[in-house]
């Protein structure tokens, strides 16, 4: 159990569809993560909040849309999604994104996000 | 950006044998991690190393920080099925303003053969 959930765990969805995608922390963190994990490739960091505040946007195309009511709600906004956007999306929390050197992110078990 | 190596990318090995994998990078870090992702799964942290030269031990895990800071490995002994995943390494690099970057390893996909 990591304390990161995130649902829907899969998504199939088309080119011209809207669609969320929600992440919760329940370790009382205050930074929360956006990754991309395609075949064969690095993780790719796409978003970082840290105490509700987006601190980094990784030159990710508008078609994703991060929101982050509080500490411990992530969500993903979808629209007009490209089939190259197919992918595991994982959610992670930490304690501070600004705590130095030994702040550990903890991952949720990911979206398997299909785009027809 | 800054890249970590790490290898082998994949390995078959027989079940009870030894496993070991690293990672290297050009770049000084901070900290090394070792996660594994099981399939349709989230990583999950298995090792956090935070001082050059530290031994760490998790079970039938073990990982080391390089002397240097660019470098580090993992092994697991007496590999048993459930040990089957993919293996990331990972490390904290200081991208300024108080920050530091988690840069990712492309994974080591470990099958065990029972």
């Amino acid at each position: 159990e990591t304390g990161v959930t995130q649902t829907p765990r899969h998504l199939v969805m088309g080119m011209t569809n809207k669609k969320s995608l929600k992440c919760e922390q329940h370790l009382g963190h205050n930074a929360m993560y956006w990754y991309k994990q395609s075949a064969k490739k690095p993780l790719e960091l796409m978003f970082v909040y840290n105490f509700k505040e987006q601190t980094e946007n990784n030159s990710v195309p508008s078609r994703f849309s991060p929101e982050c009511p509080n500490s411990s709600h992530l969500f993903l906004h979808l629209h007009t999604l490209q089939p190259e956007d197919s992918a595991l999306y994982l959610c992670a929390s930490s304690l501070d994104r600004k705590a130095g050197d030994t702040d550990t992110q903890y991952f949720g078990p990911g979206t398997r996000l299909t785009v027809l | 950006g800054q890249q970590l190596n790490q290898s082998p990318q994949s390995m078959f090995i027989q079940e009870g044998e030894d496993v070991s994998m690293n990672c290297t990078s050009s770049s000084i870090f901070n900290t090394w991690l070792w996660y594994k992702q099981d399939p349709g799964e989230g990583p999950v942290l298995l090792i956090a190393l935070y001082k050059a030269g530290e031994l760490t031990s998790n079970g039938r895990l073990t990982a080391q920080f390089g002397i240097t800071r660019k470098d580090s490995f993992l092994n697991i002994s007496a590999s048993i099925p459930s040990d089957v995943g993919i293996y990331f390494c990972a490390g904290h690099l200081y991208s300024g303003a108080g920050s530091y970057q988690l840069t990712f390893g492309k994974g080591t996909k470990l099958s065990v053969i029972p």
